[in-house]
């Protein structure tokens, strides 16, 4: 699986936009982005995941660059309790396992 | 509503005293799956099951065992505990895997375990 970079941290003022950035340069073309978050000491929780074209839920948007080597997740109004620590993640769909490899992932303070 | 629990959700016990962590899901899934979380280490998977009766090691399997006898069922036994197991411990699950599909990874609460 491609590795990915992510910045140690970000703060996001309340009510802001979250832009969350990820490179994934060495990602092939049949690896999806995915991105998890956990809130401290909680079980980590699915954001969204996508493959080449934009995504978007109830909870954030992704976009991803034409060339797929980077992506950015989107938190439209960020609140209190988007604190977290974001995983970008990268894998291949096409696996008997699928053990989610997480990375340092992105500590993002949303300050009031 | 659709969740995955863990008990016990804090444990502080001794070396060599054998003990079970539960997970259950309510949501029919086909996968569960055991991580452990540790500082600098981030989360890795212990054990994992595709379905009943169905189990194989993940990253960290040494000192552990599970068992899948249900469906909704996975219960992580440390037969004889040490402290360098002492841990954060997360089930999850998922509908299924299969080839070309993904399905979201629904995690439990967790479970933090201290041995001493």
């Amino acid at each position: 699986d491609a590795k990915t970079t992510q910045p140690t941290s970000m703060d996001c003022a309340e009510g802001r936009a979250a832009n969350l950035p990820c490179n994934h340069s060495t990602i092939s073309g049949n690896e999806y982005v995915y991105w998890y978050r956990q809130i401290h000491s909680q079980g980590p929780q699915y954001i969204i995941h996508g493959l080449k074209n934009n995504e978007t839920n109830e909870m954030a948007s992704l976009i991803i660059t034409e060339d797929r080597k980077s992506s950015t997740l989107i938190l439209p109004h960020a609140t209190l309790r988007d604190t977290a620590v974001y995983y970008c993640i990268v894998r291949v769909a096409v696996k008997r396992n699928t053990p989610l490899v997480f990375g340092k992932g992105t500590r993002l303070s949303v300050i009031a | 509503e659709a969740q995955v629990t863990q008990n016990p959700r804090y444990l502080i016990t001794v070396t060599g005293k054998k003990l079970t962590v539960t997970c259950s899901q309510n949501m029919n899934h086909e996968y569960m799956s055991w991580y452990r979380q540790d500082p600098g280490l981030g989360l890795r998977q212990i054990y994992y099951s595709m379905n009943v009766e169905v189990t194989d090691k993940g990253d960290v399997p040494e000192g552990y065992k599970v068992s899948r006898k249900e469906k909704r069922n996975f219960p992580l036994i440390l037969e004889s505990p040490s402290p360098n197991q002492t841990s954060l411990y997360f089930c999850a699950s998922s509908l299924s895997i299969r080839v070309g599909a993904y399905n979201e990874q629904f995690f439990g609460p967790g479970t933090r375990l201290t041995v001493l």
